[in-house]
This record gives C-alpha cells, sequence and structure tokens, in this order.
C-alpha cells in the first residue's frame, strides 16, 4: 500500500511569516510530486509541481524535494489570510503505466492576522 | 481558456439507486482521472480514462464504472449506491503522457 503522510494540522502562523508543510511519502520509485491548496468547501487547485531533487520557486511558494529521504515540502512565504486552507501532497505512482496521484490526508493552514 | 467542468454540482440519491457524474476535461486535455473524497480525507484514485479505455484502476468496486467519449469528455457511473458513497466526486483532466493533473469543481453526492 503506497502511503503519502502529512501533519494533519492545525498550522497556525502569524500574518508574514513562513509556513513551511511537509510531506513524506512510502513508494521510492516515485518520480512526480505536486501540492494542492483546498478551500472548504471547495475542489484542490494544483499549486506547485516538481519532478527533481532541490527547490522550485513560484511567486511565495518554494516546494522542496529530497528523493533520497523520501521527502518533499512547500514554504509558502508572506504568508496571507487568504494562504488559510488545506494543503495536500500528492505523489505519482511509480511503475510502468502508472498515471494515478495518491495524495495525503492534507494539513490545514490558519493564517493569523 | 476553458477550465474542467462537471455536472450536477449537488445530487441527493436514495440507497440502491444509480447515479451518473460528468466531466468536461480542460481545453487541449485528452486524459480525464476520477476521484472519490470524503470528508476530512485526501482524493482517493477511481479510475482514468484515455482514448475512450480505461486506462487504469484504483480500488473500487465494479459498481463504480465510467466511459470516455471522442470529444474526452467522461461519465463517472455508480450502480447500487450505499450510504458510504456519499462522497465529493472529482473529475481531473490531463495530458496522456501524465504530468499535472487539475480538477474540476467536483459533484458532491449524498446518498440517503
Amino acid at each position: 500500500q503506497k502511503e503519502v503522510e502529512q501533519n494533519s494540522g492545525p498550522l497556525s502562523v502569524p500574518e508574514g511569516a513562513i509556513a513551511s508543510l511537509n510531506c513524506t511519502y512510502s513508494d521510492r520509485g516515485s518520480q512526480s510530486f505536486f501540492w494542492y491548496r483546498q478551500y472548504s468547501g471547495k475542489s484542490p487547485e494544483l499549486i506547485m509541481s516538481i519532478y527533481s531533487n532541490g527547490d522550485k520557486e513560484d511567486g511565495r511558494f518554494t516546494a522542496q524535494l529530497n528523493k533520497a529521504s523520501q521527502y518533499v515540502s512547500l514554504l509558502i512565504r508572506d504568508s496571507q489570510p487568504s494562504d488559510s486552507a488545506t494543503y495536500l501532497c500528492a505523489v505519482r505512482d511509480s511503475g510502468a503505466g502508472s498515471y494515478q496521484l495518491t495524495f495525503g490526508k492534507g494539513t490545514k493552514l490558519s493564517v493569523i492576522p | 481558456d476553458a477550465g474542467v467542468t462537471q455536472s450536477p454540482t449537488h445530487l441527493i440519491k436514495t440507497r440502491g439507486q444509480q447515479v451518473t457524474l460528468r466531466c468536461s476535461p480542460k481545453s487541449g486535455h485528452d486524459t480525464v482521472s476520477w476521484y472519490q473524497q470524503a470528508l476530512g480525507q485526501g482524493p482517493q484514485f477511481i479510475f482514468q480514462y484515455y482514448e475512450e479505455e480505461e486506462r487504469q484502476r484504483g480500488n473500487f468496486p465494479d459498481r463504480f464504472s465510467g466511459h470516455q467519449f471522442p470529444n474526452y469528455s467522461s461519465e463517472l457511473n455508480v450502480n447500487a449506491l450505499l450510504l458510504g458513497d456519499s462522497a465529493l466526486y472529482l473529475c481531473a483532466s490531463s495530458l496522456s503522457w501524465g504530468g499535472e493533473q487539475y480538477f474540476g469543481p467536483g459533484t458532491r453526492l449524498t446518498v440517503t
């Protein structure tokens, strides 16, 4: 059973601070990793994808990947109240012909004004 | 650029009934995946359709079936509904090689 683990939170950070969200995965062969943001009552929205070890930056978001440690993280700089949501980590399963994403349960982030 | 669309938005069904949910992928995408999201959980993969065929299936019973049409739109059918089928059903579109999947707004199914 391939697993993706996230702290459920809630993670509370003050406005303007850096929020750090973490995710570990069990499938050592996985090559594709994604972060989705989901507001309450809405569907997941893709915010970052990362495929290679290291950091990938997009605006206030930075995704970090360490395949040796089977660890992926998302940093949100200058956090805003509008960033308050559940953040889902998703990993594409390895193996020939596998396209499904395995999701963690999500980390609930609360940015306090 | 049209995003992923789903219909209906909400649906209430009685145990034992059958339901059909519909999805149109993002413009330029040819692959559709379906996920079930229970409250407080991450989405669970049901199956993926490409070239009008089921390409991969998750751990869901045969009561869950689907179809993809020549215009790449897709349907999810669930027979003999159970109370436990109550969930948010999400459609995601992507390109055939894999990569990023973009979700539609979802269909909230309630089984009573």
